[in-house]
C-alpha cells in the first residue's frame, strides 16, 4: 500500500466546474498535507496547506481534511484550463521536512 | 528573486558513466532539499542538507549516489557508476525554516541512463 494515494487521473470538467481531487494516506502520523500544482516539465509549487481538520480557503482553492477517515481534498471553484496540470498530494509527519508525494492527479479543464 | 536553479535541465548518460547534477537554492535559505521521481513513480525524498550538514540521507538509494554541498551554498548530485534504473527527473528544493511548506522547487533535471 502506498503511503499517499491519488487517483491518477486524467480529470477531466468544463470550464466554470469544480474540480474535485481526492488523496488518502495510510500513515495516521501524518500531521501536515501540501497540495502542489505541476505543469508539464515544471517544477512543483505549493498551492495551498492544511494542518486540522476542516477546511481551509484561498481564492479559488479549498483543502480539506479529515484525520479520522485519512483524507485530504482539494476543490477548485470556477475551474480555468489554466488549471490544467497534475496535482500532487504530499503529507509529512510531526515536525517533519520530508514530504511524502502521491504520484499525482492529472486535471484537464475543457474550455 | 531568482528561484532554485538546477542544471543540466537534462542529461543523457549510458550505464558505467559519472553524473553530476547541481542545484543552486535560493539565496539564504539553509534547508536543501533532493527530490527523485521516478518514470511513473512518485517524486521521493532523497536528502536533506542544512547549510552544509547532512540532516537526512535516509532517501538516498545506494552508495553509488553521493550528495555534497561545499560551503553551504550550492548542493551536488553525483551518481557513479549510473544505473538503467537512476533514470528519473531529479528535484532540488529549498526552504529558510526546515518545514516544508515553505518549499520552493527546482525544475528539475531530466536524467536518462541508455
Amino acid at each position: 500500500q502506498k503511503e499517499v494515494e491519488q487517483n491518477s487521473g486524467p480529470l477531466s470538467v468544463p470550464e466554470g466546474a469544480i474540480a474535485s481531487l481526492n488523496c488518502t494516506y495510510s500513515d495516521r502520523g501524518s500531521q501536515s498535507f501540501f497540495w502542489y500544482r505541476q505543469y508539464s516539465g515544471k517544477s512543483p509549487e505549493l498551492i495551498m496547506s492544511i494542518y486540522s481538520n476542516g477546511d481551509k480557503e484561498d481564492g479559488r482553492f479549498t483543502a480539506q481534511l479529515n484525520k479520522a477517515s485519512q483524507y485530504v481534498s482539494l476543490l477548485i471553484r470556477d475551474s480555468q484550463p489554466s488549471d490544467s496540470a497534475t496535482y500532487l498530494c504530499a503529507g509529512t509527519q510531526d515536525s517533519s521536512y520530508k514530504l511524502i508525494f502521491g504520484s499525482g492527479t492529472r486535471l484537464l479543464v475543457r474550455p | 528573486e531568482a528561484g532554485v536553479t538546477q542544471f543540466p535541465s537534462h542529461s543523457v548518460i549510458e550505464k558505467g558513466q559519472t553524473v553530476t547534477l547541481r542545484c543552486d537554492p535560493i539565496s539564504g535559505h539553509d534547508n536543501l532539499y533532493w527530490y527523485r521521481r521516478v518514470m511513473g513513480k512518485e517524486i521521493k525524498f532523497l536528502l536533506h542538507f542544512v547549510k552544509e550538514s547532512k540532516q537526512d540521507e535516509s532517501g538516498m538509494p545506494n552508495n553509488r549516489f553521493l550528495a555534497e554541498r561545499t560551503g553551504g551554498t550550492y548542493s551536488t548530485l553525483k551518481v557513479q557508476p549510473a544505473e538503467l534504473e537512476d533514470s528519473g527527473v531529479y528535484f532540488c528544493a529549498s526552504s529558510r525554516q526546515g518545514l516544508s511548506e515553505k518549499l520552493f522547487f527546482g525544475s528539475g533535471t531530466q536524467l536518462s541512463v541508455l
